[in-house]
């Protein structure tokens, strides 16, 4: 069984231009959630997902950044007009819907803005 | 809010040594609460969890208590190796969410 996959594992953009994160959960999995690691710091919740409902999004910018995660393909978080700011490292991970704390993490996009 | 607060790394240590890494946790509830492991370059992976009051969660050597009275959920292993140079991060259930410490770099030395 796979675990979560997420591409690319790095991603370099220039400010202004857009970033594109996937996410494939784990086979079975239909609770997807997006997590921001900024240097030295600790995992902060952007969103929460399951297929073609966003559930919570307490912790998403409220401008710039958007998810989503299709009833068919991966979940996408998508940063639009990037800055300095945003680089980061962008964890997915995925739950069973009979235990959403238990959620098993992807490896991370890391994106870098110049 | 929820919120989760572990001790500062980064933490150094020799081969077997005992290794404790302190979390305390806002007492809002009985959260289920975790420890995650992040090696260099890679995701966290679930380290161990408990999901109620004097649980003891145990993985790889590694254990936690689950202590209602003092809010903690501090991490133990009795002889580290190497191969245990991470960060470690403490969370709890928080809605929909895991709630994470800020991480403690623990490197051992051999």
């Amino acid at each position: 069984n796979a675990g979560v996959m997420q591409n690319p594992r790095h991603l370099v953009r220039r400010r202004g231009q857009e970033a594109r994160l996937r996410c494939s959960p784990m086979k079975g999995h239909s609770h997807v959630y997006w997590y921001r690691q900024l240097p030295e710091e600790g995992l902060k919740f952007m969103v929460y997902l399951q297929k073609e409902n966003i559930i919570d999004e307490s912790g998403m910018p409220k401008e710039r950044f958007s998810a989503e995660f299709p009833k068919e393909g991966p979940s996408i978080l998508r940063i639009q007009q990037v800055v300095r700011g945003d680089s980061a490292a962008y964890f997915c991970a995925s739950s069973p819907s009979t235990d959403f704390y238990e959620q098993y993490f992807g490896p991370g996009t890391r994106l870098t803005v110049t | 809010g929820d919120s989760v607060t572990q001790m500062e790394g980064p933490v150094t240590l020799s081969e077997e040594a005992f290794l404790t890494i302190n979390c305390t946790y806002t007492a809002t509830g009985y959260p289920s609460l975790f420890w995650y492991v992040q090696y260099p370059g890679e995701g966290l992976q679930l380290l161990l969890k408990a999901t109620k009051a004097d649980d003891k969660g145990s993985n790889k050597g590694f254990e936690a208590t689950y202590r209602k009275e003092t809010t903690s959920f501090h991490l133990e292993k009795g002889s580290v190796q190497v191969s245990d140079s991470a960060v470690y991060f403490c969370a709890r259930a928080a809605g929909n969410k895991l709630t994470f410490g800020g991480g403690t770099r623990v490197l051992v030395k051999p």
